[in-house]
C-alpha cells in the first residue's frame, strides 16, 4: 500500500482567487494522478504529474487553470486558478507504484469557493 | 466512450440484510473492473477487482463477478453490518491504463 497526504484537507477560498493542493507519499511511486470529485458526481481525472516533464491533461482541463508540478517521485502539486464557485469540489491525489497496478487514494482536499 | 453506471443512492438497509448494489459498464475491449469505498473522512480505498471475463472478486465478505454477456459487475453481499456504511464506487480502467468512476452509491447500515 501507499500512505498518503494531502494539504490543505478544506479551504475556503473567494472568487478570482488561487489555491495550491499539495500530495506526499510516504515512498516513491511511478505515477501521480490528481482528481476532481464535483457534488453528487463521480471522480474525474483532471490529468496525470510528470516527473521532470509537463503534466498530461485529460480533456476538458487545461494547464493555465490546473497548473501541475511534480520535482521527485514522491512529491505533487494542483492549483486550481483564478477560481469560481464551479471549482468547488474535492480534488484527490493518487499514486500507482507501477503503472497499470492498483491506485491509491488520498484523503481529498474539500474546496469551497464563494 | 468508456463510461460506468451504478445505481443511485442513498441505499437504507438494517444490519444482517442482504446487499447489492447494481454497476454496469461500457467499454472498448474487456476492461478490468474495480469496486472501491470511501469510508466516512477517509480516502478510497479498493475493495476489489477482477480483470477478465467470469472473474469473481471477493474481500470483506464482499464479491462481484465480471459479467460480459451483460456488461455487469454487481456488488454482494450476504449480511451486512454497521461497519459497511461507506460510500461505494464501480470504477474500469480503461485501454490506456486510466481508471474511469461510477458517481458512488451511499450505504448507510441500521443497526
Amino acid at each position: 500500500s501507499a500512505v498518503i497526504s494531502q494539504k490543505p484537507s478544506r479551504d475556503i477560498c473567494q472568487r478570482g482567487t488561487s489555491l495550491t493542493i499539495q500530495c506526499q507519499v510516504d515512498s516513491q511511486v511511478t505515477m501521480m494522478f490528481w482528481y476532481r470529485q464535483q457534488p453528487g458526481q463521480s471522480l474525474t481525472l483532471i490529468a496525470t504529474a510528470n516527473q521532470g516533464s509537463e503534466a498530461t491533461y485529460e480533456s476538458g482541463f487545461v494547464i493555465d487553470k490546473f497548473p501541475i508540478s511534480r520535482p521527485n517521485l514522491t512529491f505533487s502539486t494542483l492549483t486550481v486558478s483564478n477560481m469560481s464557485p464551479e471549482d468547488s469540489s474535492i480534488y484527490l491525489c493518487s499514486v500507482e507504484r507501477e503503472e497499470g497496478n492498483e491506485q491509491f487514494f488520498g484523503p481529498g482536499t474539500r474546496l469551497t469557493v464563494l | 466512450g468508456d463510461s460506468v453506471t451504478q445505481m443511485e443512492g442513498p441505499v437504507t438497509l438494517s444490519e444482517e440484510a442482504c446487499l447489492t448494489i447494481n454497476c454496469t459498464y461500457t467499454a472498448t475491449g474487456y476492461p478490468s473492473l474495480f469496486w472501491y469505498v470511501q469510508y466516512p473522512g477517509e480516502g478510497l480505498q479498493l475493495l476489489l477487482k477482477a480483470t477478465k471475463a467470469d472473474d469473481k472478486g471477493s474481500n470483506k465478505g464482499f464479491e462481484a463477478t465480471y459479467r460480459k454477456e451483460t456488461t455487469s459487475f454487481h456488488l454482494e453481499k450476504g449480511s451486512v453490518q454497521v461497519s459497511d456504511s461507506a460510500v461505494y464506487f464501480c470504477a474500469l480502467r480503461r485501454s490506456d491504463d486510466k481508471i474511469i468512476f461510477g458517481k458512488g452509491t451511499r450505504l448507510h447500515i441500521l443497526p
